[in-house]
């Protein structure tokens, strides 16, 4: 079956730490960029960052760059997020998405369930 | 940045009737523009990527059109299990950016 599994996530204080895994199965994870997204609570979505299929290449919105950092290791199928230096406005629902094509563009073909991360004293 | 800019925020439709959503783009993006539908609770799911194209299993009962900054998005005949948030997104500028989205709810 085709499906991303994310995991790592709960209630963290400012400034603190947090890494979101994600598991891949059901296709050949290294052919495919991958990307986190989220969605604070009741708002809409926002792309967080994104990264090659080979890992060679990653890409940050502003709002997280310097703070979180993507990562792969396509031995595991997995996908990560290291997130340093949370704030309040980082609570959200991340969700890991598989890119549809490299070639074709950026969009999201399979979404995963999603993990809660809460940043609060 | 991109601004994508959906309308109307909220449409109130019955069952069998057409939905139109409108997305706007700040900027042209071409034909990389997506749409996604989500349910509350769930993650969002593909419903068109290049503007116009299917995703795989989505009824034909959706359709896409547009291109440069104006975009639609066609529900023909309601189903229940339409009721939703759609999301468009357009992928030709870093970061692809999301509209704001809009509810479809049962009139």
């Amino acid at each position: 079956e085709v499906q991303l599994l994310e995991s790592g996530g709960g209630l963290v204080q400012p400034g603190g730490s947090l890494r979101l895994s994600c598991a891949a199965s059901g296709f050949t994870f290294s052919s495919y960029a991958m990307s986190w997204v989220r969605q604070a609570p009741g708002k809409g979505l926002e792309w967080v960052s994104a990264i090659s299929g080979s890992g060679g290449s990653t890409y940050y919105a502003d709002s997280v760059k310097g703070r979180f950092t993507i990562s792969r290791d396509n031995s595991k199928n997995t996908l990560y997020l290291q997130m340093n230096s949370l704030r309040a406005e980082d609570t959200a629902v991340y969700y890991c998405a598989k890119v549809g094509s490299e070639t074709l563009g950026w969009y999201f073909d399979l979404w995963g369930r999603g993990t809660l991360v809460t940043v609060s004293s | 940045e991109i601004v994508m800019t959906q309308s109307p925020a909220t449409l109130s439709v019955s069952p069998g009737e057409r939905a139109t959503v409108s997305c706007r783009a700040s900027q042209s993006v071409s034909s990389n523009l997506a749409w996604y539908q989500q349910k509350p609770g769930q993650a969002p799911r593909l419903l068109i990527y290049g503007a116009s194209t299917r995703a795989t299993g989505i009824p034909a009962r959706f359709s896409g059109s547009g291109s440069g900054t104006e975009f639609t998005l066609t529900i023909s005949s309601l189903q229940s299990e339409d009721f939703a948030v759609y999301y468009c997104q357009q992928y030709n500028n870093w970061p692809g950016t999301f509209g704001q989205g809009t509810k479809v709810e049962i009139k």
